[in-house]
């Protein structure tokens, strides 16, 4: 089964450029989350889905990130205008959130897209 | 709020000993699970094993298991005889039940020498 996938896997691109990554969720998982990666502030979730539908984006950073799931197989977070302070790595997950006995419920995590800004 | 302390940055340990990794958690909830994933230089996380906060006995997946003590809030990682394929950076993480936000720690970074 595939797992969950992130494109593109690097980015590097210039302060004042729009970033856009990509993730594709385990089919039939209902709950996708955008978590960033960084050495100062470790893993920090930005925002997640369910049913496609945004429910807790309190960990946006600010404006510039927006982020999207138009159907149950697709979403991006977009950065516009990128900075330099954007440089780290982001990661999708998903899950299937409706276990009815087992709450244990587990994130599966992509690969990461490692994002540099200049 | 939810927070998970773990207290050792690196630890280095010699191939097939065993090797315990240390997570402490704090919540006022009484239902919540705990997580552990590794990630490998490669950068992707993989999950390892799960503890529920009501569950019984002390998790057990392969190599790993987890060393669950509630009244402590210590949910410690141990890996039996180790490889050098597990030296990677290990998170532990906690949910609260009816949240879906994951709260991981700041990682150790274990190192098995040959």
């Amino acid at each position: 089964d595939a797992g969950v996938i992130q494109s593109p896997r690097h980015e590097v691109t210039e302060m004042g450029q729009e970033v856009t990554l990509r993730c594709k969720p385990i089919s039939g998982h209902d709950y996708l989350f955008w978590y960033r990666q960084t050495m100062m502030r470790g893993l920090e979730l930005l925002i997640y889905f369910n049913n496609n539908v945004p429910i807790d984006d309190s960990g946006m950073p600010e404006d510039r990130f927006s982020a999207k799931m138009p159907n149950a197989s697709f979403s991006t977070l977009k950065i516009q205008p990128s900075e330099p302070r954007d440089s780290a790595v982001y990661f999708c997950a998903s899950k299937f959130g409706r276990s009815p006995i087992n709450s244990q419920e587990t994130q599966y995590f992509g690969p990461g897209t490692r994002l540099l800004v200049l | 709020a939810q927070k998970i302390t773990q207290t050792q940055p690196g630890m280095f340990v010699q191939e097939k000993e065993a090797v315990t990794l240390d997570c402490t958690y704090d919540t006022s909830d009484p239902s919540y699970g705990l997580f552990w994933y590794k990630q490998p230089s490669s950068g992707e996380m993989i999950f390892l094993i799960y503890q529920g906060s009501y569950d019984q006995q002390n998790a057990t997946e392969g190599r790993y298991s987890l060393n669950f003590q509630k009244a402590r809030k210590s949910a410690n990682l141990v890996i039996s005889a180790s490889q050098l394929g597990d030296s990677a950076m290990y998170f532990c993480a906690i949910r609260v039940k009816g949240a879906q936000k994951l709260v991981f720690g700041q990682g150790t970074r274990l190192t098995i020498n040959p």
